[in-house]
């Protein structure tokens, strides 16, 4: 069964810090997408990113980028400099192809609570 | 072009009751999916629905519904409520589901007394 871990609960940072969000997961299908989704206080997730099993080419957008590596079944993603509208938690998803259990559904992690401080 | 939207935002029921959440994708979006987040189990897949045929269930137990319309509108309920599925509900719509990215919308905060 598909699988995503955020092994950090909580992240504290100073405003203008980098910040690294871990991902792993755990998929027996070799086509598969990863997401990122970010929840301010106001509940509402709002999409980052999305990346297919056949792309591992890194990306950056803005302030951040994220670093996908199969190898390691990892989908992390950086803020640079970051600033206090950062501030939320942060999910990674997992999206299966096919028919099965996991397919038409994403598998959330835990989220990471990220809290920059002015 | 509008987001998914979900009403009411807030509810407040006691246990034993039933309860009718409403979702309304974004246009020209054919699928819809639902999501329960509570802090203690995080985000879990309710069901999904494209074309008004669930396609998919998370292991939530006969309680927990939903149906589709033919405009795509969703509805979900949840029969003789516990105190346990008080929670954030979310609705989530794609284009056809599958890979497409799902966009959420604001939610709807059920509580239960």
């Amino acid at each position: 069964a598909q699988k995503v871990t955020q092994a950090q609960t909580e992240i504290s940072v100073v405003e203008k810090e980098d910040v690294t969000l871990d991902c792993v997961y755990e998929t027996r299908d070799t086509t598969y997408y990863l997401f990122w989704y970010k929840q301010p206080p106001s509940g509402e997730l709002v999409f980052l990113i999305r990346r297919n099993s056949f792309d591992e080419q890194n990306e950056i957008s803005g302030r951040y980028s994220w670093n996908f590596q199969k190898s390691t079944s990892s989908f992390n993603f950086t803020i640079t400099a970051s600033q206090v509208v950062d501030s939320a938690v942060y999910f990674c998803a997992l999206s299966e192809a096919g028919s099965g259990a996991g397919s038409y559904q994403l598998t959330f992690g835990k989220g990471t609570k990220l809290s920059v401080i002015p | 072009k509008a987001g998914v939207t979900q009403t009411p935002r807030y509810l407040i029921k006691t246990r034993g009751q039933q309860v009718t959440l409403s979702c309304s994708p974004i246009s020209g979006h054919r699928s819809v999916s639902w999501y329960q987040q509570t802090p203690g189990q995080g985000l879990q897949f309710l069901f999904e629905y494209f074309s008004e045929t669930q396609r998919n269930k998370g292991n939530f137990p006969g309680r927990f519904s939903g149906r589709q319309f033919s405009n795509s509108r969703s509805e979900m309920n949840v029969s003789t409520l516990e105190l346990g599925d008080s929670a954030l509900y979310l609705c989530a719509s794609s284009l056809s589901g599958g890979y497409d990215t799902q966009y959420f919308g604001p939610g709807t905060r059920l509580t239960v007394l």
